[in-house]
């Protein structure tokens, strides 16, 4: 069974200051991996994605997430970070097996981001 | 293009009633899953739809039961609620099993 793992609950950051968010995941096979944003009382807003390929993902909000098939991390980061990325973000695994979808993701249980000016 | 729309957007009930949740996917989108988001359990997947069949099922009771429609429109209803029942409930839409899930922005249920 799949399983994903986001260790910090809860991260602290400075407004201008760099973010890593930290996710790993169990999967037999190379995994669909996402990471998605939520703000209080809305849905998921979709970061970015990992599929095959370039191992390094951009994404919208000037995110971008490495995956490490030898560590199953897909960590996400950003730079400098700004106020309005306080919010819960993510990570998610999707099946990859003939005929399943990926319609059903395992989430992480979440890594809330408060954003200090 | 519109994006996934769920109604209603907030729903209270009393214990043993039943509730039925709506979610009309993106347009041109066949599959639609659904989630249950608590502060203890966090996201977890009930359910997903494809051509008006069941394609997956998640670890709930069968008080939990859903359906599609034709027009790809889905309904998911939960009988006997429980007080456990109160959550965020997450509708989401992809082109195709193979497509990439768009989320709609919730039903808030909660169960009094």
């Amino acid at each position: 069974a799949q399983s994903v793992t986001q260790p910090d609950i809860h991260i602290t950051v400075s407004e201008g200051a760099s973010l890593e968010l930290r996710c790993n995941y169990s999967y037999g096979a190379t995994p669909y991996l996402f990471w998605y944003v939520q703000s209080p009382g809305q849905g998921l807003q979709l970061l970015l994605k990992y599929f095959s390929g370039d191992t390094l993902v951009q994404g919208i909000k000037g995110f971008e997430a490495e995956f490490k098939r030898s560590q199953s991390s897909f960590n996400l980061r950003k730079p400098s970070v700004h106020w309005s990325d306080a919010a819960e973000y993510f990570c998610a695994v999707g099946a990859r097996a003939g005929g399943t979808s990926y319609g059903k993701l395992t989430f992480g249980q979440g890594t809330i981001l408060t954003v200090h000016p | 293009k519109a994006g996934v729309t769920q109604t209603p957007r907030y729903l209270i009930k009393t214990r043993g009633q039943q509730v039925t949740l709506s979610c009309s996917p993106i347009s041109g989108h066949r599959s639609v899953s659904w989630y249950q988001q608590t502060p203890g359990q966090g996201l977890q997947f009930l359910f997903e739809y494809f051509s008006e069949t069941q394609r997956n099922k998640g670890n709930f009771p069968g008080r939990f039961s859903g359906r599609q429609f034709s027009n790809s429109r889905s309904e998911m209803n939960v009988s006997t609620l429980e007080l456990g029942d109160s959550a965020l409930y997450l509708c989401a839409s992809s082109l195709g099993l193979a497509g990439l899930p768009f989320f709609g922005p919730g039903t808030r249920l909660t169960v009094l």
